[in-house]
This record gives structure tokens, C-alpha cells and sequence, in this order.
């Protein structure tokens, strides 16, 4: 099947500590994004890209990092400098432009 | 102010009923425009995109812009209970897509 894959569907971090997020897609699509979503507000963009080895910033990139190794991967840190790590955390794929956008199912992450 | 605002909710509808959800955006040289559907604890779907000023209807769905009034709506005719969820406007500026903050709608047998 095709389809984007997030894991884990919880994550629990603890104070200081950096956590990675999976995302794969086997859709062959050349642009991935990270959106982060908070009870009650739309999602924002973290970080986007638009082919392997390359990303941008999105509007709340602060506290966060990724790579772009191979054209199926984009996984996210949150770092320690994200001091409001909590929230439900969305990849998306497309193949080309941001009108067709597919997400993942996500993972919620929570702070002990 | 906001890219994307969106009316208020929740929105409670009967079986049957017209759904209307409305959305506003403030990027003037905005082009597409897309509404999608998020059910709690999960991903958002697209379930329709418009490009050009007017209606365009997908089964019991029906999208309305209006470019000169920087508004999108959505319609839902004929609620069911499986139309139950978090409706979210979307409006792509350059590179990214700008999300309002959804209105829920809840279905009432």
C-alpha cells in the first residue's frame, strides 16, 4: 500500500531532552512538510522540502530540525530549545506543488 | 490579523440539514483554495480545492469563492453523522499552505 508512515503514535519527552519523529512516504513524491497543530488553531509549517538534500524554514522552525538524506525520509528533532514541545505533529507529502498535499496519521507529543 | 480566519463554532446541524462554514483570507493575490476535513485524533483529508471565482460541487459538497471578497465557503448538503468533524479552510501563499483555525461540526440524528 501507499502512504505516508509517522512513528511513534505517542511520544513522551522528558525536560532537556531531544526527541526524533519518523516520517516515510513510498509515494515517490519529491516535497515533504512538517506541520505542528495545537487544540483549537490550524496547523502551522515547521519545516518543508522540496527535494532530497534541500529544506526551508517554515514559520515556527525555532526549536526544531530535520534532514533530507533520501527522498522517502524527512524526519523531525524537537529539541531541547522548544520549551512548548506539546502538541499533535503532522507530515505531509506531494509530488509537486502544495495543492495536493497527503498527510501521515501523526504523532502526539506529549511532556513528562 | 490573521491569514485565515474562520467562522466560529461549533457549528450543530440536524440530519439532513444544510451545513454552511465560511472562511476569509488576507493575502489578496491568492490563488487556490482548499477545504479539508480532520475527524478527531486524526489527519486532515482534502475533500475539495477551487481555483476560480464561483461554485464547484462534489456530491454533497459544494465550495463557493468569491476572490473580490477574499471569501471561501463550504456547503454541506444533506448532513449525515459521518459529516461530523473539524472542517479546515486552507490557502496556498507562494511555497506553503495557511491554515485557518477550523470550525467543528457536529451532526444531530
Amino acid at each position: 500500500d501507499g502512504g505516508i508512515t509517522q512513528s511513534p503514535k505517542y511520544l513522551f519527552r522528558k525536560e532537556g531532552q531531544n526527541v526524533t519523529l519518523s516520517c516515510e512516504q513510498n509515494l515517490n513524491h519529491d516535497a515533504m512538510y512538517w506541520y505542528r497543530q495545537d487544540p483549537g488553531q490550524g496547523l502551522r509549517l515547521i519545516y518543508y522540502s522540496q527535494i532530497v538534500n534541500d529544506f526551508q524554514k517554515g514559520d515556527i522552525a525555532e526549536g526544531y530540525s530535520v534532514s533530507r538524506e533520501k527522498k522517502e525520509s524527512f524526519p523531525l528533532t524537537v529539541t531541547s530549545a522548544q520549551k512548548n514541545p506539546t502538541a499533535f505533529y503532522l507530515c505531509a507529502s506531494s509530488i509537486g506543488g502544495v495543492e495536493t498535499q497527503y498527510f501521515g496519521p501523526g504523532t502526539r507529543l506529549l511532556v513528562l | 490579523q490573521k491569514e485565515v480566519e474562520q467562522n466560529s463554532g461549533p457549528l450543530s446541524v440536524p440530519e439532513g440539514a444544510i451545513a454552511s462554514l465560511n472562511c476569509t483570507y488576507s493575502d489578496r493575490v491568492s490563488q487556490s483554495f482548499f477545504w479539508y476535513r480532520q475527524y478527531s485524533g486524526k489527519s486532515p483529508e482534502l475533500i475539495m480545492s477551487i481555483y476560480s471565482n464561483g461554485d464547484k460541487e462534489d456530491g454533497r459538497f459544494t465550495a463557493q469563492l468569491n476572490k473580490a471578497s477574499q471569501y471561501v465557503s463550504l456547503l454541506i448538503r444533506d448532513s449525515q453523522p459521518s459529516d461530523s468533524a473539524t472542517y479546515l479552510c486552507a490557502v496556498r501563499n507562494d511555497y506553503k499552505l495557511s491554515f485557518g483555525a477550523g470550525t467543528t461540526v457536529t451532526v444531530r440524528a
